[in-house]
């Protein structure tokens, strides 16, 4: 089976640097996925990684470990637009087009 | 503009009566996806459909029927709404076995309530 443990909620502040982890247990591994998604919004996708590592992208950074089934996403110099839940969610290992998703973390930043 | 759209955007509706929600992308994405998001759940896939013509199950397929007769359109029906199925519904698309980054686009949701 597969199963993807990430905080419910976090806070911070205007400027400052967080980071979400992710854990996961999963019979195969095909990837790793970060989504952003406001209240009542549609997902949008953040970032991928197959491979271990880090992976940056402007003020968002994403981090692998395989071996230790382990994600994090980093956040820099934190906006107001950035309280929104992030999801995690890996690729099933049967169907790589498959998402199996986390319950999401909720991140309120504040000035 | 690339997108994926769904209507309607919210829907009141009486347990049984049957419902659609439509799901188009524009795209020509090969995979798409019907998801539901519940507090405390995160989404869960319902169904997908990898090409024309293939659909099966997700992880909460009981009470959801699909179809995917043309490749941007994947409609979502509701035989027999019960109160159990009142959620957030998500379409999402995907380029499918040529795609270089795996990345779903998600429509804008459904917000469906059944009372």
């Amino acid at each position: 089976g597969q199963n993807i443990d990430q905080p419910t909620e976090m806070t911070a502040t205007e400027g400052a640097i967080v980071q979400i982890n992710c854990t996961y247990q999963t019979s195969g591994f095909n990837g790793l996925f970060w989504y952003q998604q406001h209240a009542g919004e549609a997902p949008t996708f953040l970032s991928y990684n197959v491979l271990d590592g880090l992976e940056e992208k402007g003020r968002f950074s994403s981090f692998l470990s395989r071996s230790k089934g382990y994600s994090y996403l980093l956040l820099k110099e934190l906006q107001m637009k950035d309280s929104a839940s992030y999801l995690c969610a890996v690729s099933a290992p049967y169907n790589t087009d498959k998402l199996i998703f986390g319950t999401g973390t909720r991140l309120q930043v504040f000035p | 503009e690339a997108q994926v759209t769904q209507n309607p955007r919210y829907l009141i509706t009486v347990t049984g009566k049957k419902l659609t929600v439509t799901c188009s992308q524009n795209m020509n994405h090969e995979y798409m996806s019907w998801y539901r998001q519940d507090p405390g759940l995160g989404l869960r896939q319902i169904y997908y459909s990898m090409n024309v013509e293939v659909t099966d199950k997700g992880d909460v397929p009981e009470g959801y029927k699909v179809s995917r007769k043309e490749k941007r359109n994947f409609p979502l029906i509701l035989e027999s709404p019960s109160p159990n199925q009142t959620s957030l519904y998500f379409c999402a698309s995907s380029s499918g076995m040529d795609r270089r980054t795996y990345e779903q686009y998600f429509g804008p949701g459904t917000r469906l309530t059944v009372t």
